[in-house]
């Protein structure tokens, strides 16, 4: 089963500030995604990756960047932190097909 | 757009119940993955079905392509499968990305 690893786990942000979330795999899947969870929804795409240095935009991308520096590592970047952006954050990874899932970072923005 | 419905909403079962979830998916499907999530937040793969019936311990999924829809059987329920089940098919294409349902709140009481 695929290992994916999350850092923070959570994180108090700053109205405004910059967040990045990191996502480290190790079983060598080439498709990695970011999600989003807002109480009482279900998850949403916010940006994945194919391929190391290549990233694709998913359904809500507006107010998020992400990169993708090597095939294991995946980050989720807000430039500029606002308070709508207070969710859970899921990364998963997949050879793919199947989908595995990190455990999550709660970040709440002040 | 596409849209996942899941029912019910919530289930409140005596240990030892049974209980059938179902995930219907608006437009064409080639697969589902099945997903539990904890009381804390983090999410398991329990099954990625393209098509048929498979069988893990208590828990039986059947997705059947041409009817857009799939369901999560669970056998003799404890009170440790007391959570959220998700559910995700794939869309887009490319990337294998999903879209999930709004889930099934499952609460077993002794």
């Amino acid at each position: 089963e695929a290992a994916v690893t999350q850092s923070p786990r959570s994180k108090v942000a700053v109205t405004g500030g910059k967040v990045t979330l990191s996502c480290h795999q190790t079983n060598n899947h080439d498709y990695m995604y970011w999600y989003r969870q807002d109480t009482g929804h279900g998850l949403r795409l916010i940006h994945y990756s194919y391929v190391a240095d290549s990233t694709e935009k998913g359904d809500i991308p507006d107010g998020y960047k992400a990169s993708r520096p090597s095939q294991e590592n995946f980050s989720l970047i807000l430039e500029l932190a606002s308070l709508s952006q207070t969710a859970v954050y899921f990364c998963a990874s997949s050879p793919g097909l199947e989908q595995f899932f990190g455990p999550g970072t709660r970040l709440t923005v002040l | 757009g596409q849209q996942v419905q899941q029912s019910p909403a919530s289930l409140v079962l005596q240990e030892g119940e049974n209980a059938e979830l179902q995930c219907n998916f608006s437009t064409s499907l080639n697969s589902m993955q099945w997903f539990y999530q904890r009381p804390e937040g983090s999410l398991v793969s329990l099954f990625y079905n393209p098509s048929g019936t498979k069988q893990s311990g208590r828990l039986t999924s059947t997705t059947v392509i041409k009817e857009r829809r799939s369901s999560l059987h669970i056998s003799s329920s404890q009170i440790t499968d007391s959570g959220t089940y998700l559910c995700a098919p794939p869309y887009g294409g490319s990337g294998n990305k999903l879209i999930f349902g709004t889930g099934t709140l499952l609460s077993v009481k002794p």
